[in-house]
């Protein structure tokens, strides 16, 4: 079974450019969540989706915006990107909304802003 | 403010030993734990979850959790310097949206 994939694996832009990462969740899974980790930090959190609703956001600036498909999959997409956006942008999925539910990660997106 | 704690690190054991991991959180509702192994570069990866307090074993691993003392932390018996990587402990309460908050990670080192 195919795992969660996520495109591009690698991008490098200019500050104040557009970037639309995309994910594919596991198949069967409905919930899809947006992390973006630093070097030497944890993921930090910055959208789910469930059924294609937003169930959660983090604290991330509207540069930030998501979206969900009928098929499950995802776009998370950044505006007038910084410097600081530099990160691993990971995507996890999960069967569901419940407490145990487990999160299996993407390769991720490596972004380089310039 | 959901907080997760783990000491950064590095902790550098020799191989064979047992290495020891720990992890506080600061939400006291918190339900579900979680173990993910993150290789330099690369994604993190499930090791363990526990959801009742008491240990669960996996092979070399074990998980070990507290909530009376908001604390779960994860053994790794007979280290190998493949064990080598950042070990990150995720939290998530009951309820609302299930969004698990992570620990910035501690750097685990094997040496042979």
């Amino acid at each position: 079974d195919a795992g969660v994939t996520q495109s591009p694996t690698h991008l490098i832009k200019t500050r104040g450019q557009h970037v639309t990462l995309r994910c594919s969740p596991i198949s069967g899974h409905k919930s899809v969540s947006w992390y973006q980790q630093v070097l030497g930090q944890g993921p930090q959190f910055i959208f789910q989706y469930y059924e294609k609703e937003e169930r959660g956001r983090g604290n991330f600036p509207d540069r930030f915006s998501a979206r969900q498909f009928p098929n499950y999959s995802s776009e998370l997409n950044v505006n007038a990107l910084l410097l600081g956006d530099s990160a691993l942008y990971l995507c996890a999925s999960s069967s569901g909304g419940a407490s145990k539910n487990i999160q299996y990660f993407g390769a991720g997106t490596r972004l380089s802003v310039l | 403010q959901k907080e997760v704690e783990q000491n950064s690190g590095p902790l550098s054991v020799p191989e064979g030993a047992i290495a020891s991991l720990n992890c506080t959180y600061s939400d006291r509702g918190s339900q579900s734990f979680f173990w993910y192994r993150q290789y330099s570069g690369k994604s993190p990866e499930l090791i363990m979850s526990i959801y009742s307090n008491g240990d669960k074993e996996d092979g070399r691993f074990t998980a070990q959790l507290n909530k009376a003392s908001q604390y779960v932390s994860l053994l790794i018996r007979d280290s190998q310097p493949s064990d080598s990587a950042t070990y990150l402990c995720a939290v998530r309460a009951s309820g609302g949206s299930y969004i698990p908050t992570f620990g910035r990670g501690t750097s685990l080192i094997v040496h042979p």
